[in-house]
C-alpha cells in the first residue's frame, strides 16, 4: 500500500547512456513532482505536473524529459547521462499544488560512471 | 523568485536539550512554511507546517514560529532524543504564476545520547 513508489531504487550506468525512472502514486493526488538531491543534500525542484499538464520546468537541461501518461504516473527519462547527473531523484505528489503536504517516494539513487 | 536560507548547517546537542533551526525567506508574499525531516537514507517527511495567518504552531515536542515582518521562521525541538537525529529542511512557497516550494539547504541535527 505504498503511497508513492518509484523504480528503480538504484541505477549505476556509464556516461552517455539513457535511463528512465518511473513513479506512481495511489493517493489520488492531482500534482506530481521530480526533485533532485545532490551530494550536499540540497533538494531542488525539477518539474511539476498538475493533472498531466507540465506546470514547472525549473531550467533543467533538455536531456531530462518528464512524461505523465496519467495523473497517477510521472516518469523521468534522461538522455546522454553526465557525471553531474549523479544524485538521488525523488518523486513526490500533493493534493494541492504548492501549498499542500508533499509525499515523497523512496528515491532513486543514480550513479553515473 | 523565492530564496530560503537555513542555519545552522550542522547542529549537535545532548539528549534532552533543545534544538533550534532558523530560516529566512525573501518573498514577502510567501504564505506557507513547512518543515521536513529526512532520516539517513530515507525520504523527506513533513513534520510540521505553518501558514502566514498564525505566528506559532506546536505539536508535542516540536514547534514552529513565524515572524512575517522579519521574514523568518524557526523550528524548535524540545527534550531531544536520539531518534530526532536527521536532516531538517525548511521550505517556503514561491508566489507567482506557479506555486513552487523552495527548500532551505538543510540542517544536520545530531543528538548525542
Amino acid at each position: 500500500d505504498t503511497a508513492v513508489s518509484q523504480t528503480p531504487k538504484y541505477l549505476v550506468t556509464q556516461m552517455g547512456n539513457d535511463k528512465s525512472i518511473k513513479c506512481e502514486q495511489n493517493l489520488g493526488h492531482d500534482t506530481m513532482y521530480w526533485y533532485k538531491q545532490d551530494s550536499k543534500k540540497f533538494l531542488k525542484i525539477m518539474f511539476s505536473y498538475n493533472n498531466k499538464e507540465l506546470i514547472i520546468n525549473e531550467t533543467v537541461p533538455n536531456r531530462f524529459s518528464p512524461k505523465s501518461p496519467d495523473k497517477a504516473h510521472l516518469n523521468l527519462h534522461i538522455n546522454s547521462l553526465e557525471l553531474g547527473d549523479s544524485a538521488v531523484y525523488f518523486c513526490a505528489s500533493s493534493q494541492v499544488e504548492g501549498t499542500g503536504e508533499l509525499f515523497f517516494g523512496e528515491g532513486s539513487r543514480l550513479t553515473v560512471l | 523568485g523565492e530564496n530560503v536560507e537555513q542555519h545552522p548547517s550542522t547542529l549537535s546537542v545532548q539528549e534532552g536539550d533543545s534544538a533550534v533551526i532558523k530560516c529566512t525567506y525573501s518573498d514577502s508574499a510567501s504564505n506557507y512554511f513547512p518543515w521536513y525531516k529526512q532520516e539517513l537514507g530515507k525520504r523527506p517527511q513533513l513534520i510540521i507546517d505553518i501558514r502566514s495567518n498564525v505566528g506559532e504552531k506546536k505539536d508535542q515536542r516540536i514547534a514552529v514560529t513565524l515572524n512575517k515582518t522579519a521574514k523568518h521562521f524557526s523550528l524548535h525541538i524540545t527534550e531531544t532524543q536520539p531518534e530526532d537525529s536527521a536532516v531538517y529542511f525548511c521550505a517556503a512557497i514561491s508566489s507567482g504564476a506557479t506555486n513552487k516550494l523552495i527548500f532551505g539547504t538543510g540542517t544536520l541535527l545530531a543528538v548525542q545520547p
